[in-house]
């Protein structure tokens, strides 16, 4: 079975400050697809930063990047120059190449302070 | 843009009343999915549908139905509702044959059962 473990249930950071979130994942399979969702307070959630697993090269789109350890199932959200946007719940998901569900974390709730 | 749209966004209803949610999308997905999501549970898989009347289990089927007999609506059906059914429920939608599996969330509705 497919599991996800966020760690971190709340996290903070100042604003212009860079944080980092905490993904782990098991999966007996090798072809696979890792995602970072964000739900901001009351808003609709929607899709961060998705990573293939056969890629080595880490995913970055703008101020968010991933730190992707496949020997570890590691998959880690960091984000640059926090903004106070960026304030959300934040949720790490897996799929399995060929199953078109997603297997989510538990959530981290990140506040970004001014 | 892919547009989900959900029929409520705060819905409440009495303890045994029969319940229906409905979720749209635009963008011709052959996927369809409701998640129920709880603090400090994540998002848990319901029930998704594969195609116009197709439908499978997710974790947490028990206490619910689905219908889908237009492509673009999926319902969600509570045919009893009790209190411990209280919560937000997100529906989703992604396209077959796609390399990414990326879902595309609706607002959500909030439930309250009294």
């Amino acid at each position: 079975a497919q599991t996800v473990t966020q760690s971190q249930p709340e996290m903070s950071v100042q604003e212009a400050e860079t944080v980092t979130l905490s993904c782990t994942y098991d999966t007996s399979e090798n072809n696979y697809y890792l995602f970072w969702y964000k739900q901001p307070p009351s808003r609709q959630m929607i899709l961060v930063i998705r990573q293939e697993a056969y890629k080595q090269q880490n995913a970055t789109e703008n101020r968010f990047s991933v730190n992707f350890q496949k020997a570890a199932k590691s998959f880690s959200l960091k984000i640059s120059d926090s903004q106070l946007g960026d304030t959300a719940m934040y949720f790490c998901s897996l799929a399995q190449g060929g199953s078109e569900k997603l297997v989510f974390g538990k959530g981290t709730k990140l506040t970004v302070n001014p | 843009d892919v547009k989900v749209t959900q029929s409520s966004r705060y819905l409440v209803k009495r303890t045994g009343e029969k319940v229906f949610l409905e979720c749209v999308q635009d963008m011709d997905h052959e996927n369809m999915f409701w998640y129920r999501q709880d603090p400090g549970l994540g998002l848990r898989l319901i029930y998704f549908s594969y195609d116009v009347k197709m439908k499978e289990k997710g974790d947490i089927p028990e206490g619910y139905s689905v219908s889908r007999e237009k492509k673009e609506r999926f319902s969600l059906i509570l045919e009893s509702a009790s209190t411990n059914q209280t919560s937000m429920y997100l529906c989703a939608s992604s396209g077959s044959g796609r390399a990414d599996y990326e879902q595309y969330f609706g607002p959500g509705t909030r439930l309250t059962v009294t």
